[in-house]
């Protein structure tokens, strides 16, 4: 069974300092791909970042960057310098490159930034 | 990337009576997908929505219950029939893009309410 798992279920962070969000994935599939999605308080779901399996090399977006364990099944969110705007629910999600189109999303991490 | 149009995004319903949520994506897309989520909570899915066939339900979500359209490649609609004070949630709606590595798309979400 695919599940994804996001033991943390609140956060806080201070405006300008770095948090890091964490993930875990079950699969015994090799290729797939994972997500970070921000859900803010106005609900549309928006995508922070994007990690292929085969990629070695952690995947960044400005101040979001992942550190993926692969052997680990591990796929943490790191945010840099912190914005009030970075406030929200963020989802880690998984899908299976071959065996189906679905989205398995973690139960998510609600983040507060402090200013 | 694809926009996704969903409406209403609001609703308060008697119970008793059904609902029909719209989702309109502005690019033709593999799959749309439809999930429900309790305010804090992570996303369930309800149903992959086929087009030109029937949806394929996930475990605990019926037909009778959460009847899907999709005639097309950029158009969907779910149901939410006899409603129930235990419907009231949040219903999104979701596409996947036509490449391999591409993220899901959201629709703003229906905030729906049964009084």
């Amino acid at each position: 069974a695919q599940t994804v798992t996001q033991s943390q279920p609140e956060m806080s962070v201070q405006e300008a300092e770095t948090v890091t969000l964490s993930c875990t994935y079950d699969t015994s599939e090799s290729d797939y791909y994972l997500f970070w999605y921000k859900q803010p308080p106005s609900r549309q779901m928006i995508l922070v970042i994007r990690q292929e399996a085969y990629k070695q090399q952690n995947a960044t977006e400005n101040r979001f960057s992942v550190n993926f364990q692969k052997a680990a099944k591990s796929f943490s969110l790191k945010i840099s310098d912190s914005q009030l705007g970075d406030a929200a629910m963020y989802f880690c999600a998984y899908r299976p490159a071959y065996t189906g189109n679905q989205f398995y999303f973690g139960t998510g991490t609600s983040l507060t930034v402090i200013p | 990337s694809a926009v996704i149009s969903q409406k209403p995004s609001r609703d308060i319903c008697q119970r008793g009576t059904s609902l029909t949520i719209q989702c309109q994506v502005d690019s033709q897309v593999t799959m749309m997908f439809w999930y429900r989520q309790q305010p804090g909570q992570s996303l369930t899915l309800i149903a992959t929505a086929n087009q030109g066939s029937e949806a394929t339900y996930e475990s605990g979500f019926v037909i009778d219950k959460f009847p899907i359209s999709r005639p097309n490649l950029t158009f969907s609609t779910l149901t939410v029939s006899n409603m129930s004070p235990e419907d009231s949630s949040i219903y999104l709606c979701s596409a996947k893009g036509t490449g391999m590595n591409t993220e899901a798309f959201f629709g703003q979400g229906t905030r729906l309410t049964v009084v």
